[in-house]
């Protein structure tokens, strides 16, 4: 196992377009978390799934965002109508169950510039 | 509400020098976990250790240890004879406890920026 793995590691795209990020987990692990950081900032809880289950969302997600995790494996994040503000790294997390007690694997992130 | 407060942004030390990163934060809850994190200019972030909060020793690793004390929720981290390769940003990091049913999700503080010159 690599460790969690995020696709793509940059996205330039203009303002109003669609994006797409996908994450894969640790294997073994259930949970799998999203997070954005700012310039500057620590990261930001988005939204996490426990298997195929979204059971919390950030009030920082908005209506133009969009988490899924078919099959319990995989996830995307996708972001409708791009803003400029949207622009920030976006990190993928996956735990155990009990993700605290046992720890948190980051992805490398991908970072959105949007233009 | 968690919150975890890193007060500074920056700090500035030449290579072999000893450095402390402050951490302090707020939880209701009674189990928890803390963290730190390290975030080299590739954007990763490495994981450094983990405290649950039963647990107030302090640990050493290498030239790294940290100082958690639950009286003034602190959570130090310092770094012995710093090298360039310490340069990073350093993020304290807080969860609840979670379980079967709940996120345990983590709360981060703003980071500090550590240069160490040569």
């Amino acid at each position: 196992d690599t460790g969690v793995s995020q696709n793509p590691r940059h996205k330039i795209t203009k303002r109003g377009q669609n994006v797409t990020f996908r994450c894969d987990p640790i294997s073994e692990h259930n949970r799998l978390y999203w997070y954005r950081q700012t310039l500057g900032q620590g990261p930001e809880f988005l939204t996490y799934f426990q298997n195929e289950a979204q059971l919390e969302k950030s009030r920082l997600l908005s209506d133009r965002f969009s988490a899924e995790r078919p099959k319990g494996s995989f996830s995307t994040l996708e972001i409708q109508r791009t803003e400029q503000g949207d622009s920030a790294m976006y990190l993928c997390a996956s735990s155990s169950t009990t993700g605290a007690e046992y720890g948190y694997t980051f992805g490398s992130g991908t970072r959105l510039t949007v233009v | 509400a968690q919150k975890v407060t890193q007060a500074q942004t920056e700090i500035s030390v030449v290579e072999k020098e000893d450095v402390t990163l402050d951490c302090v934060y707020e939880t209701r809850d009674t189990t928890y976990y803390l963290f730190w994190y390290k975030q080299p200019p590739s954007g990763e972030l490495v994981f450094l250790i983990r405290r649950n909060s039963f647990d107030e020793q302090n640990e050493i690793s290498g030239r790294y240890s940290w100082n958690f004390q639950k009286s003034t929720s602190s959570f130090n981290f310092t770094i012995t004879a710093s090298q360039v390769v310490d340069s990073a940003v350093y993020f304290c990091a807080l969860s609840e406890a979670g379980g079967e049913t709940s996120g345990s999700r983590l709360t981060f503080g703003e980071g500090t920026q550590l240069t160490v010159n040569p």
